[in-house]
């Protein structure tokens, strides 16, 4: 079973400060990996996969076959970056049914 | 339409009464997903809908749920017997395929509570 583990519900960190979100999935395949992000009173959204290969809003984030992880990281933290943050997980190809943890929730603090 | 649409946005139900909610998708979008998100947890996923046909229904948590999409475009999921571990917020996402390249794209949900 595909399983998405996201240790921290909330993260605090100074504007300016670098964030690390952290996150481990665990899938007997080859996954897909993705982070989502939901500001506040907006609709869920995609912000990044890992497949892209980019730099979203200054977020990048790598997998790490070998440690089963996704980290999501940016070396400035802005205001505009509180907001919850889900990563997930689906097969790669398919109809990509996505799992997704339990989130972070990212304050950053002025 | 521009993005996903959901109704209601609330909705109150009595322990015991049955209760529809309705998803628009994106026109086009060939695939439509539900998902459910209790308080504090991330969505979970409920089924899946390619046009008209229901491919996956492994999430739905008893037979007192029930989705649709008899035309391929709107769809509805059903909850009879309503109970208090029903409350959530509901989520549709739909994509172009399986398989879209920019992932879901989300509705704003409807937050379903049960007293």
């Amino acid at each position: 079973a595909q399983r998405v583990t996201q240790p921290e519900k909330l993260l605090s960190v100074f504007k300016g400060a670098p964030v690390e979100l952290k996150c481990n999935y665990s899938y007997s395949g080859s996954p897909e990996l993705f982070w989502y992000v939901q500001y506040s009173r907006q609709r869920l959204q995609l912000l990044l996969r890992h497949i892209s290969r980019e730099s979203i809003k200054g977020f990048t984030a790598d997998l790490n076959k070998g440690e089963t992880s996704f980290h999501l990281k940016k070396p400035f933290a802005q205001e505009e970056d509180s907001a919850m943050y889900y990563c997930a997980l689906s097969e790669t190809g398919g109809y990509q049914k996505v799992t997704f943890g339990t989130g972070t929730k990212l304050q950053v603090i002025p | 339409g521009a993005g996903v649409s959901q109704s209601p946005r609330y909705k109150v139900a009595k322990r015991g009464q049955d209760v529809a909610l309705r998803c628009d998708p994106i026109s086009g979008h060939v695939s439509l997903f539900w998902y459910q998100q209790a308080l504090g947890q991330g969505p979970e996923f409920l089924t899946y809908f390619q046009n008209e046909a229901q491919l996956d229904k492994s999430g739905l948590p008893s037979d007192r749920f029930f989705a649709e999409r008899p035309e391929g475009s709107v769809s509805t999921l059903k909850i009879q017997r309503t109970q208090q571990e029903d409350s959530a917020v509901y989520l549709c996402a739909s994509s172009f395929s399986g398989t879209d390249i920019y992932g879901y794209t989300f509705g704003s949900g409807t937050r379903l509570t049960v007293v």
